[in-house]
């Protein structure tokens, strides 16, 4: 597509539900990055894939966070036993080559309840 | 981790006034963007600088890549309506790992 997908743009989950979020990055775009944006806060980095290599988890802010990447393209964030402090903006970007910069989507809104 | 101080959070102008925010950090960086963020959008890059000392503009936006490679300004001049959001900078530490460091954020808010 033209820009970077995400879905669902909102969710509302029950505190302790497993809940997946989806990142359809531009294609042909080799990097793939998940960000949380808490409210009035700043990007807090998460995860990064990059082509083949092994992604980059060292944000994932504890192993309740997991994140796949098929095929290069397709990205799945997922988050177990949701808590209310996970509610949050979860925004996925990705980029061809650090000359263009990265395109991020809309994200998706998650309320735990 | 790597922080960026973004000054200021936030700000209160009048319409056709110029706008000056800058990040600063304790290491280099590589690569400065400067992004906006519309509420429930995601951030979009308005401008990205590559080498130290460099002065880009798109537009009525005009950013430089600090000498020391530890600073970066952004400013807008003439401000109109639909420059409200928040600017955020970002940097990249090294070619190996593009993960972006993203500043804090500065409010921008246009009075009537």
């Amino acid at each position: 597509g033209a820009g970077v997908s995400q879905s669902p743009s909102n969710k509302v989950t029950e505190k302790g539900k497993d809940v997946e979020l989806r990142c359809d990055p531009i294609s042909g775009h080799t990097a793939l990055y998940w960000y949380r944006q808490s409210l009035g806060q700043g990007l807090e980095f998460l995860i990064y894939f990059q082509g083949n290599s092994a992604p980059d988890k060292s944000g994932l802010p504890s192993d309740r966070f997991s994140a796949e990447r098929t095929g290069g393209s397709v990205s799945t964030l997922t988050i177990q036993r949701t808590q209310q402090e996970d509610s949050a903006v979860y925004l996925c970007a990705s980029s061809t080559s650090r000359v263009r910069g990265y395109t991020f989507g809309s994200g998706t809104r998650l309320t735990v309840v | 981790g790597q922080q960026l101080n973004q000054s200021p959070q936030s700000m209160f102008i009048q319409e056709g006034e110029d706008v000056s925010m800058n990040c600063t950090s304790s290491s280099i960086f590589n690569t400065w963007l400067w992004y906006k963020q519309d509420p429930g959008e995601g951030p979009v890059l308005l401008i990205a600088l590559y080498k130290a000392g460099e002065l880009t503009s798109n537009g009525r936006l005009t950013a430089q890549f600090g000498i020391t490679r530890k600073d970066s300004f952004l400013n807008i001049s003439a401000s109109i309506p639909s420059d409200v959001g928040i600017y955020f900078c970002a940097g990249i530490s090294n070619f190996g790992n593009e993960k972006l460091t993203f500043g804090t954020g500065t409010r921008l808010t246009i009075i009537p």
